[in-house]
């Protein structure tokens, strides 16, 4: 059964760091690997999507690497603003009995302080 | 913005009520998934429909269904509303029954069962 981590559930730091959020999963058989952002109380906001081919996609001051084998993901967040704030979500596109689904971590809560 | 609406925005009822809530799939989509999202947890597969059939579906009862109509909009209906079923529902789009395309989320529907 594929299961989804995310670590740090939150994470808190200064304008202007460098930071990485981790996500780990459990069965590599996977399509494609999405990044999300979700404001409190809103949707979700696709950040980058990771075919399974991939090994990192890249879109602004945001970059993800894929690494199927280890079942790993990171997002990587440069020169952090507080307009980052928000909850990230990854989720890896798995097969689901002729269907496909998406499976998603719990989510790293970022506060980037001014 | 991804083309993707839902109504409402939000909705209260009360327990053992039924809900019917709404989605518009991006132009030229024709499969539609449907999430829920408890507070402070990842969003959790319900199912799908893929050209007005369902294609797949999650540890969900069968008191959760859903309807996909020759336009590809769709609906998701909730029977006897339990306290547990407090959430926010999430629809996405995407084109086709490839696992590897992209799926387009929604802002949501934020249900409350008092």
């Amino acid at each position: 059964k594929q299961e989804v981590t995310q670590i740090p559930a939150a994470l808190s730091v200064p304008e202007g760091e460098n930071l990485v959020l981790n996500c780990s999963f459990t069965d590599s058989a996977i399509y494609n690997l999405q990044w999300f952002r979700q404001d409190p109380g809103k949707g979700l906001t696709s950040l980058l999507l990771i075919q399974s081919s991939q090994r990192e996609q890249t879109s602004g001051r945001l970059n993800a690497s894929l690494d199927k084998s280890s079942g790993r993901s990171t997002l990587y967040i440069a020169a952090s603003q507080p307009g980052d704030s928000a909850t990230y979500l990854c989720a890896v596109n798995a097969e689901a009995i002729g269907s496909y689904k998406l499976i998603f971590g719990s989510g790293t809560r970022l506060l980037v302080r001014p | 913005e991804t083309g993707v609406t839902q109504s409402p925005t939000h909705l209260i009822k009360t327990r053992g009520q039924q809900v019917t809530l709404r989605c518009s799939s991006q132009s030229g989509h024709n499969t539609v998934s449907w999430y829920q999202q408890a507070l402070g947890q990842g969003p959790q597969f319900i199912f799908q429909y893929y050209r007005e059939e369902e294609n797949g579906r999650g540890n969900f009862p069968p008191r959760f269904s859903g309807l996909q109509f020759p336009n590809y909009s769709s609906e998701l209906n909730v029977n006897a509303l339990e306290l547990d079923d407090s959430a926010l529902y999430l629809c996405a789009s995407s084109l086709g029954g490839q696992g590897n395309n992209e799926q387009f989320f929604g802002p949501g529907t934020r249900l409350t069962v008092l």
